[in-house]
């Protein structure tokens, strides 16, 4: 079945520290794969997303690479913001899309000043 | 555009109540979703339409749990009767199908607590 694992968290950094979130994936076919980002009491927003192996997405100085040979699409940022503080999801969607989203369980990151 | 709206933000109910949530997709968005947030279970898709139809319940709970979308503008999802268990937040996302469609847009979610 589809599947994404996540690291565990909560995760906290100082500002301007770099960030990386490990999301590995499993999956029939060729999924599409997504970030997203959810901040206190809101729902969830796409960060960034790619579609085919070797693609990069980025966003807000966030940024993913599919790679289909170690099945990851590792969550990176060079330096973080107070302002980063809150939830990510790793997702997938088994057709090329967002259809059936398959989410990660989470990781919380807290950013201190 | 508003973007996806549901309703209520909050609700709390007694066990054995009926409770209804409600969403509003974005307009000329044809597939719509319902997901469940908990702190043990993380994210679950419950049930998704595309063009008003029910495609997958297969992670609706038990058969407490019913959801409808009678047009393209509106849903609901009902628990009858509802148990302490299903507190949770839901949330309800609506997307364009497509072959480069990419984003589903969360609503803001419906915290329910079942006391």
């Amino acid at each position: 079945g589809n599947s994404v694992t996540q690291m565990e968290g909560p995760v906290t950094l100082s500002e301007e520290a770099f960030l990386t979130i490990n999301c590995t994936y499993t999956a029939t076919g060729y999924p599409s794969l997504f970030w997203y980002v959810q901040y206190p009491g809101e729902g969830l927003q796409l960060l960034l997303k790619a579609t085919k192996a070797d693609d990069k997405g980025s966003n807000k100085g966030f940024e993913a690479t599919y790679r289909k040979e170690t099945t990851s699409f590792h969550l990176e940022k060079g330096s973080v913001q107070v302002s980063d503080s809150a939830v990510y999801f790793c997702a997938l969607s088994p057709l090329q899309g967002a259809q059936k989203l398959v989410f990660g369980q989470g990781t919380r990151l807290t950013i201190n000043p | 555009d508003a973007g996806v709206i549901q309703s209520p933000r909050h609700e709390v109910t007694e066990m054995g109540q009926e409770v209804t949530l409600r969403c509003k997709p974005i307009s000329g968005h044809n597939s719509l979703f319902w997901y469940r947030q908990t702190m043990m279970r993380g994210l679950e898709l419950l049930i998704y339409f595309n063009n008003n139809v029910p495609i997958d319940d297969s992670g609706m709970p038990e058969d407490r749990f019913s959801a409808k979308m009678p047009n393209a503008s509106f849903s609901t999802l009902k628990i009858q009767p509802s148990e302490p268990r299903d507190s949770a937040v839901y949330f309800c996302a609506s997307t364009w199908p497509g072959l480069m469609n990419t984003e589903a847009f969360f609503g803001q979610g419906t915290r329910l607590t079942v006391v």
